[in-house]
């Protein structure tokens, strides 16, 4: 089983400012990597797969680099609706599916 | 659009039943392959089962096997999960998520189920 480990596990930052989160992943997981955002009370949403490619109408703000095993989502310029928990996930050796722990986004 | 709507939770025994159902709208159901995914409160996400479109593949996490079973019936736009001998460790919210192009691309709400006593 391959395991996700996300890094940091809070983020503290302010609006307008520029976050960026780590996805490891314990073998090579190629590009076969996505990213989700959930907040309270609600459904993970798909914001990045292949790595780097934006789900559709996710803003041009979230990014997505990295292959192998080393991954990071950037938000470029946080907006209030940014403040979530965010999840990477891998799909390239499975089953199982299996999810980082996941990151909080939260306001500094 | 996409919808998925899961259905059935509840509070259930340790050692009970349950079963969950998931209506999918918004799409040709028969042609894709679905999920379920669960989150134990205040934790992460837990993938538990796939499912291919024709029901010819079925996968099941480690921690579900021989207890679990995933379903679907394309001809009612439905998916299901029987879930038997439950467990305390079994609480959590269930989300079914549609497998599109090999992500887990749409999901619904959830449906919470609490094993307890």
């Amino acid at each position: 089983e391959i395991v996700m480990t996300q890094s940091p596990a809070t983020l503290s930052v302010s609006p307008g400012e520029r976050a960026t989160l780590s996805c490891r992943a314990s073998q090579s997981v190629s590009s076969n990597l996505a990213w989700y955002q959930q907040k309270p009370g609600q459904a993970p949403r798909l914001l990045i797969y292949g790595a780097s490619t934006r789900a559709t109408g996710i803003p041009a703000r979230f990014s997505g680099s990295g292959s192998g095993t080393e991954f990071t989502l950037t938000i470029s310029s946080l907006q209030s609706e940014d403040f979530a928990v965010y999840y990477c996930q891998q799909y390239n050796n499975w089953p199982p599916l299996t999810f980082g722990q996941g990151t909080k986004v939260e306001i500094k | 659009e996409v919808q998925l709507v899961e259905s059935g939770g509840g509070l259930v025994q340790p050692g009970g039943s349950l079963r969950l159902s998931c209506a999918a709208s918004g799409f040709t159901f028969s042609s894709y392959s679905m999920n379920w995914v669960r989150q134990a409160p205040g934790k992460g996400l837990e993938w538990v089962s796939y499912i291919s479109s024709s029901s010819s593949t079925i996968y099941y996490a480690d921690s579900v096997k021989g207890r679990f079973t995933i379903s679907r019936d394309n001809a009612k736009n439905s998916l299901y999960l029987q879930m038997n001998s439950l467990r305390a460790e079994d609480t959590a919210v269930y989300y079914c998520a549609r497998w599109g192009g090999g992500i887990t691309d749409y999901w619904g709400q959830g449906t919470l189920v609490t094993v307890s006593s």
